[in-house]
């Protein structure tokens, strides 16, 4: 089973728009982490955000977690044609041992 | 792709073929993960490695077996291929030390068994 679930599932924004992605997850989590797929090609990682931590930065990039309600949200701002790309979530639970769970993904279509 | 390499790259086969598929890299990276990826259901492990002679089940082992017999070449074997495991198959890497708990992926494998 899923334990991260994205929203939305496609998001189609303007060059210049910020661009907001949810994910919602299940158990208890180490960290959450963020990864983009271009098409055709292997996950990269984006960012990491540990359980204690609330929000984090990377560029042009902002992580926030809710480990109360159990959700992430990955906010782009100022995107570009670029940044078009599948982002997945991918959770850490206690006692796992660095397997990732991954979340089904949200893409994204920025557009000129 | 960070020194992972899959082969091949695309494979066509028809059911009931034994199949393997080989992850090979150059990191020295001591965990390697073998999953699929399908419409609708984004990654999903399979098996991973922790070290040589090291490996455990994901959540859709079934079908699937693994080995490592090096530290940089893990394989996956498909013993009678169904039309079920048509897929996108991604290697992953990782470093325990990493603090950022960092994943690298291979390019993928595109299988389709008819």
């Amino acid at each position: 089973s899923q334990q991260g679930e994205e929203d939305p599932q496609a998001l189609s924004i303007q060059e210049g728009e910020n661009a907001t992605m949810n994910c919602s997850y299940k158990t208890s989590i180490n960290n959450l982490q963020w990864y983009r797929q271009n098409s055709g090609r292997g996950l990269v990682h984006l960012i990491l955000i540990r359980s204690n931590e609330r929000e984090k930065h990377s560029g042009r990039l902002r992580v926030t977690l809710d480990t109360s309600k159990k959700s992430s949200s990955l906010l782009i701002t100022a995107s570009r044609a670029a940044d078009t790309a599948s982002y997945f979530c991918a959770t850490d639970p206690p006692g796992t041992a660095s397997k990732l769970t991954f979340g089904t993904g949200t893409r994204l279509q920025v557009t000129l | 792709d960070a020194g992972i390499t899959q082969s091949p790259r695309h494979k066509v086969t028809e059911t009931g073929t034994p199949v393997t598929l080989r992850c090979h890299q150059t990191e020295n990276h001591r965990y390697m993960y073998w999953y699929r990826q399908d419409p609708g259901h984004g990654l999903r492990l399979i098996h991973y490695s922790y070290g040589v002679k090291d490996t455990d089940k994901g959540e859709v082992s079934d079908g699937y077996s693994v080995s490592r017999s090096k530290t940089e070449d893990f394989l996956l074997t498909l013993e009678s291929a169904t039309s079920s495991q048509t897929s996108v198959y991604f290697c992953a890497i990782s470093d325990p030390t990493d603090l950022q708990e960092t994943q690298y992926f291979g390019p993928g494998t595109r299988l389709l068994v008819l």
